[in-house]
């Protein structure tokens, strides 16, 4: 049963210091998205990525914030320094463009508690 | 850039009876429209999704309506049942910006037994 799969789970972390989330696409999707929940904005996309080459990044505080993918079995976001704000859950997806359904699968997340 | 509006953002339903999400969008260059269901703690997960070049789609007690011309978009549930308690999102996808997919700000839906 192939997932995505995101690493860690929980993060608390002090303001000022820095904070990388990990995704592990499912094998063979071209496309991985980055998003933010909160409570007050909903489901934003910070980043997206295909066949490892970014797309859109608009979504994304540029000054802080930075997505890679090293290859194409992980997907890095790294928020370097962190600000209480930052706190939400952060989300990896990945999907296969290019068939005949694009369909997103979601991570578990990673809570992130910036204090 | 594409915008998706959605309502209700909070929906309560008697078990058994019929629930409705309504959406709309702004770019009409959209041609694919997923749905997603987000329980709690968990990612979304798609649950239907149409076409442009379809008016409707039906799978079990989920369906989905789309009008190009209004560029509207609708998830109806019949039969509701406690376990369609959940958040869902409406979503379009565009030909241009690389596919970009834009959510909707989600509805909550509640089925009380």
């Amino acid at each position: 049963d192939a997932r995505v799969t995101q690493t860690p789970r929980h993060k608390v972390t002090e303001m000022g210091q820095e904070v990388t989330m990990r995704c592990q696409p499912i094998l063979g999707h071209n496309t991985v998205f980055w998003y933010r929940q909160t409570m007050m904005q909903g489901l934003e996309l910070l980043a997206y990525f295909r066949n490892r080459a970014p797309l859109d990044d608009s979504g994304m505080p540029k000054d802080r914030f930075s997505a890679e993918m090293p290859d194409a079995t992980l997907a890095t976001l790294k928020i370097q320094p962190s600000e209480p704000r930052d706190s939400a859950v952060y989300f990896c997806a990945s999907a296969h463009h290019g068939g005949e359904r694009y369909e997103q699968y979601f991570g578990p997340g990673t809570r992130l508690t910036v204090t | 850039g594409e915008n998706v509006e959605q309502h209700p953002s909070t929906l309560s339903v008697q078990e058994g009876d019929s629930a409705v999400i309504k959406c709309t969008y702004s770019d009409s260059a959209s041609n694919y429209f997923p749905w997603y269901k987000q329980e709690l703690g968990k990612g979304p997960q798609l649950i239907i999704d149409i076409r442009s070049n379809v008016g409707e789609k039906k799978d079990q007690r989920i369906a989905v309506t789309l009008n190009k011309t209004a560029k509207h978009f609708s998830l109806h549930i019949t039969e509701t049942q406690p376990e369609d308690s959940a958040v869902y999102f409406c979503a379009a996808v565009g030909k241009t910006s690389y596919d970009k997919v834009i959510f909707g700000p989600g509805t909550s839906l509640s089925v009380i037994p």
